[in-house]
This record gives C-alpha cells, structure tokens and sequence, in this order.
C-alpha cells in the first residue's frame, strides 16, 4: 500500500507567522522524501528534499521521523509569496527498485497581510 | 534555455474523440512521466517510461497510451474509454528514474471534455 495523507488545510496566517505542516506515509521501506510547492493553476516545483537527518535552506527546516513516519516542513517569517499548496512525496520500495514520486493531496498555505 | 513543453494548454474535445496531448524536453532526461491533477485531489501517475522504447503503467493508466520514440518526446493520448477524462495533466522528468531524482514538470494541459 502506497499512501501520503496530509491536512488539506486551508491554513490561513498572517505574515511574519510560523507554520508547519506534518504529512504521514504508509510504508515504512519508504526510501526519498520531498517537499513540493504548487502555485494556484500551475506545475508543482521541488522545495526541497527531506534527509534523514533534517535539512534547513533559509526560512524553511523540513524534517523525517521514520519511527512515526512522518515528515515535517517548517515555515519561518511567513511572506505573502509563501502563499501555495505544499505537496508531500514520497517513493517506495518495490520489488523493481524504487517507485516513482506519490504524492501527497497538499496543504494549502494562504499567508494574510 | 532548457526545459519542457506541453502543448497546447487548454483542450477542448467533444466526448469519444481521442486526443494526444504533447510533452518534450531538451534536458536530455531517460525518464518522463504523465500524471493527472483533479481539483483537490493530488498527482496521480498515469504512464511512466525509464527509457527510450520503453514504458511501464502507473496507478490509473486505463483509457490512456503512451509511446516513448524519442529520447525528447513522450505523447499521451487519452482515448474514448477513458470515462472522465476532464482534468489538468502535467508531464515531467527526470534525470534518471531512481527515486532521488528531482521531477521538473511542464506547465501543464487543461482538458475538457464536451
């Protein structure tokens, strides 16, 4: 069984907050994890990827909890550019190897000035 | 500058019709990928294709094929058994097929289906 779940959202914040948003995956020999970001009407862009030891690029910090399987992003000094659907990915182990990209639903940031 | 396209952006097709919808890219990528967006629903992958000559199924491909001539090219038609095929449909790519590898996606086709 392949699934991502994450909270819908919306979440709604004013500008300057911090937020964070969890996503669990159902597969414990799950193997790459990635945070995508999707503009309203538009392709998803890679935000960054999740290592097992947690990784920061500026006001974002995404973490991996692989005991509870579940992944983590922190959003820090919110902007209103922030505002987007974030998609949680994951790929699982197969017999071929590894799968390509599940996604997850996204949750959807609005940050508020 | 490199990079991939889907045309044409919006569809509009009358119900029973086939339709292709167009994927390149000039990154020199092995592998290329078609999912399909509905409203608040995730990406859920239709066709996936490793290598030249060469695809596998995703999780919905029922209604659809895919063919993978060119290193460039991975066209999907999406035919009449296909029972809703109304959706937004992204293509992508990677450098390899290992899960690690970055997807870059196209900018997507709107299809409606009359």
């Amino acid at each position: 069984r392949k699934e991502v779940e994450q909270d819908p959202g919306p979440f709604n914040v004013p500008e300057g907050a911090t937020v964070a948003f969890n996503c669990t995956y159902s597969n414990s020999a799950s193997q790459s994890f990635f945070w995508y970001r999707q503009d309203c009407r538009k392709e998803p862009k890679l935000l960054m990827s999740v290592y097992s030891s947690g990784n920061e690029d500026g006001r974002f910090t995404a973490q991996l909890n692989r005991a509870s399987q579940y992944i983590s992003l922190l959003i820090r000094d919110s902007k209103l550019s922030d505002s987007a659907t974030y998609l949680c990915v994951v790929t699982f182990l197969s017999n071929s190897g590894n799968t390509p990209l599940v996604f997850g639903k996204g949750t959807r940031l609005s940050v508020i000035a | 500058d490199g990079g991939i396209t889907q045309s044409p952006k919006y569809l509009f097709r009358k119900e029973g019709q086939n339709v292709t919808l167009s994927c390149e890219q000039n990154l020199n990528h092995d592998a290329m990928y078609w999912y399909r967006q509905d409203p608040g629903q995730g990406l859920r992958l239709i066709y996936y294709s490793q290598i030249v000559n060469d695809f596998q199924k995703g999780d919905i491909a029922e209604g659809y094929s895919v063919s993978r001539e060119k290193k460039e090219s991975f066209p999907l038609t999406v035919t009449s058994a296909q029972k809703n095929p109304t959706a937004f449909y992204l293509c992508a790519s990677s450098i390899g097929s290992g899960g690690h590898n970055e997807q870059f996606f196209g900018p997507g086709t709107r299809l409606t289906v009359l």
